[in-house]
């Protein structure tokens, strides 16, 4: 099945920096490449996502890229705030969208 | 419109005792999915639901866990005995179908604690 591996584990940042998360899948099938936000003891909340047709994907601070052929996908934070402090989990799913593998997450902090 | 329910937020038990999560999707969710969590890692899928058939169990542990959607609805995931390892945050997500990932949602999960 799909491996997906995200990096780095931690990240801390100053308020007003960028922020970048990395990722790398293994199947060549999966197609769908979404990002959740999770906040302590709250639910994963989708913040951005990308189908494979699509390098790249744009909302306001947040950004995503997709690298189909080296099989890796990166989240970009610009102008962090206090706010942005989360978990971040990318996720893959091959075919037809249903199941996500999730990668191991990574704790941003950012210090105002 | 309202989100996928969950309860018990919290539970404690005994190992070798058990237990039952409940999950209610969003109306209209066909597609429903039961995850763990594991503390400090990502969610793990369980056992995929559309309407009341299961699609996808491969990584349920069928000797302890077992899951049900009765009428397409509602459901409810099992743990029998449950061990130390269970130990876990148990979310449920439902979505409109395969062609719509975008409204993949989640519940606020229920924390297990097995002690």
């Amino acid at each position: 099945g799909e491996n997906v591996e995200q990096h780095p584990s931690t990240l801390s940042v100053q308020e007003g920096d960028s922020a970048v998360i990395k990722c790398t899948y293994s199947d060549s099938a999966s197609n769908y490449f979404p990002w959740y936000k999770q906040e302590l003891g709250k639910r994963p909340q989708l913040i951005i996502d990308i189908r494979s047709n699509v390098g790249e994907k744009k909302d306001q601070r947040i950004a995503v890229t997709l690298n189909k052929t080296a099989k890796h996908f990166s989240l970009h934070i610009t102008e962090t705030q206090p706010e942005d402090s989360a978990v971040y989990f990318c996720a893959a799913s091959p075919g037809n969208f249903n199941k996500f593998y999730f990668g191991s997450g990574t704790k941003l902090n950012v210090k105002p | 419109e309202a989100g996928v329910a969950q309860s018990p937020r919290y539970k404690i038990i005994e190992k070798r005792q058990s237990v039952a999560f409940w999950c209610n999707p969003i109306s209209g969710h066909a597609t429903l999915y039961w995850y763990q969590q594991i503390l400090g890692q990502g969610p793990k899928l369980l056992i995929q639901f559309q309407n009341n058939g299961v699609v996808d169990d491969s990584q349920l542990p069928k000797d302890r866990f077992s899951a049900e959607r009765l009428k397409g609805v509602d459901s409810t995931l099992k743990i029998q005995p449950a061990k130390l390892e269970d130990s876990a945050v148990y979310l449920c997500a439902s979505s409109l179908g395969p062609t719509e990932p975008s409204f993949y949602t989640f519940g606020s999960g229920t924390r297990l604690t097995v002690v």
